[in-house]
């Protein structure tokens, strides 16, 4: 099992790109979150998934897209960067009966 | 929504001292409370929880400890050891629900 897989690990962007921040899992879990890390807030929910099919948003999802298309792939979307969405991005998975969030390795973007 | 507030935001121990971090929730509904732990450059990862039937759970140096009524919880670590130094985050959602909110983090550094 590689467990949550996240790519790139890091990105720089010019304002304006856009750009699609990839998270993939192989435990067959239902649910997919993506969080955003800045220093002295902690994690913060953008968008998550119960299922194929199925998003809703967290507590920051403006400035951001995501599709659910198969169990396994959770992609992100920045659709016009702004320098405030430069942060360490991650995506997490959970099984349907436990609340055991496993984490990426986390995704780096700077955008200038 | 929920708010979890977190202090305090650095904390420095002696080696072999303990360490005490609180945490406290804004929604009475919340009845799920997590501790994730994360290195320098790493994921957070999960070093313990506690549900709300539940007034206390130990696991050898870590104990978490819950007051639903004053709606705070605390991490308490004994015995620390170098390895112990990290940031951890506290969080709270409801039973299987996947909004989990964090904390702002707290540095935990250990001196030997």
């Amino acid at each position: 099992n590689a467990g949550v897989t996240q790519t790139p690990k890091f990105q720089v962007l010019k304002t304006g790109q856009s750009m699609t921040l990839q998270c993939a899992q192989d435990m067959n879990h239902e649910y997919m979150s993506w969080y955003r890390q800045d220093p002295g807030m902690g994690l913060r929910l953008i968008h998550y998934s119960v299922g194929a099919g199925i998003t809703d948003q967290g507590e920051v999802p403006n400035g951001y897209n995501v599709s659910r298309s198969t169990t396994e792939d959770f992609p992100l979307r920045l659709l016009s960067a702004a320098p405030s969405q430069t942060s360490v991005y991650f995506c997490a998975s959970r099984p349907g009966h436990l609340n055991i969030q496993y984490f990426g390795a986390g995704t780096r973007l700077s955008v200038l | 929504g929920e708010n979890v507030e977190q202090h305090p935001s650095t904390l420095s121990v002696q080696e072999g001292d303990s360490a005490v971090i609180k945490c406290t929730y804004s929604d009475s509904a919340s009845n799920y409370f997590p501790w994730y732990k994360q290195e320098l450059g790493k994921r957070p990862q999960l070093i313990i929880d506690i549900r709300s039937n539940v007034g206390e759970k130990k696991d050898q140096r870590i104990a978490v400890t819950l007051n639903k009524t004053a709606k705070h919880f605390s991490l308490h670590i004994t015995e620390t050891q170098p390895e112990d130094s990290a940031v951890y985050f506290c969080a709270a959602s409801m039973e299987y629900g996947n909004k989990l909110v964090f904390g702002a983090g707290t540095i935990l550094r250990v001196k030997s």
